[in-house]
C-alpha cells in the first residue's frame, strides 16, 4: 500500500511564471485535499475533492489558483503569475470517507520558492 | 468558524521522560474528529492519534495517550518514554466541517538525550 506522492518536491521558479504541482493519492481514497503551509505555522486548507467534484474551492488564496483532478485519481494544483508571497510548502492529503473518522493521509509535499 | 490553540510555541524534554502538549478548540459542529500530527524535520505530517468527539474513552496508541475534555474543549497529547524519535513539530487538527482541517500552530517538541 503506497502512501501519498507528490511531484516535484521542490520547485524553483521566477516571479511570474506558472507552475503546476501533481498529487497522487492513496488508491481507494475517493477525497484528496490540498493545503499551504508557511514557515512557522500549521497548514493551510485550499479546496478538496470527492472524487472528480471540487467541493471546496472558496478558500483557495486567489483567482491565480485552480486545482482539477479530471478522472478523480491524480490532482493536480496550478499557480499561475506566481509571487514572491507564494513561496511556501503545498501538502496534498487524501481519505476515505466514514472510514476510519475521513482520516486524512499526508504526502509528503512540494516545497515552492519564488525568486 | 472553527479555530485550534496551541499555547506552547516549543517544549524540551529528557529522553524517557513524560511530556503533555496542550490543545484547545472551538467548533459549533456536534460531530467532529480531532487529530494530532507529527512532523519531523524532513516535513512528512504523520498521523499520531485521532479522537472521535462522541466517545468517552481517550484514544492511546502505544506510548501517545490524549486527555479529551468534550466540555472544556480540551485536546492534550501525553507522550510516555519519550524517545530521541519523538523530536518534531506537533499539530492539533480538527474536522467536522467542510473546510478540511483546522490546524493549530504547532508544537515544536525536542527530546534531549
Amino acid at each position: 500500500d503506497t502512501g501519498v506522492s507528490q511531484n516535484p518536491r521542490h520547485k524553483i521558479t521566477k516571479r511570474g511564471q506558472n507552475v503546476t504541482f501533481r498529487c497522487d493519492p492513496i488508491s481507494e481514497h475517493n477525497r484528496l485535499y490540498w493545503y499551504r503551509q508557511t514557515l512557522g505555522q500549521g497548514p493551510e486548507f485550499l479546496t478538496y475533492f470527492q472524487n472528480e467534484a471540487q467541493l471546496e474551492k472558496s478558500r483557495l488564496l486567489s483567482d491565480r489558483f485552480s486545482a482539477e483532478r479530471p478522472k478523480g485519481s491524480f490532482s493536480t494544483l496550478e499557480i499561475q503569475r506566481t509571487e514572491q508571497g507564494d513561496s511556501a510548502m503545498y501538502l496534498c492529503a487524501s481519505s476515505l470517507p466514514h472510514q476510519e473518522g475521513d482520516t486524512q493521509y499526508f504526502g509528503p509535499g512540494t516545497r515552492l520558492t519564488v525568486l | 468558524a472553527q479555530t485550534v490553540t496551541q499555547s506552547q510555541p516549543e517544549m524540551s524534554v529528557q529522553e524517557a521522560e513524560t511530556v503533555t502538549l496542550s490543545c484547545t478548540y472551538d467548533t459549533s459542529e456536534s460531530n467532529y474528529y480531532l487529530f494530532w500530527y507529527k512532523q519531523p524535520p524532513s516535513r512528512q505530517m504523520i498521523l499520531v492519534i485521532r479522537q472521535e468527539a462522541y466517545k468517552q474513552q481517550n484514544a492511546t496508541e502505544n506510548r501517545f495517550s490524549v486527555n479529551f475534555q468534550k466540555a472544556a474543549k480540551s485536546f492534550s497529547l501525553k507522550i510516555s518514554d519519550s524517545q530521541l524519535g519523538d523530536t518534531a513539530m506537533y499539530f492539533c487538527a480538527l474536522s467536522g466541517g467542510a473546510d478540511g482541517l483546522t490546524f493549530g500552530k504547532g508544537t515544536h517538541l525536542i527530546i534531549q538525550p
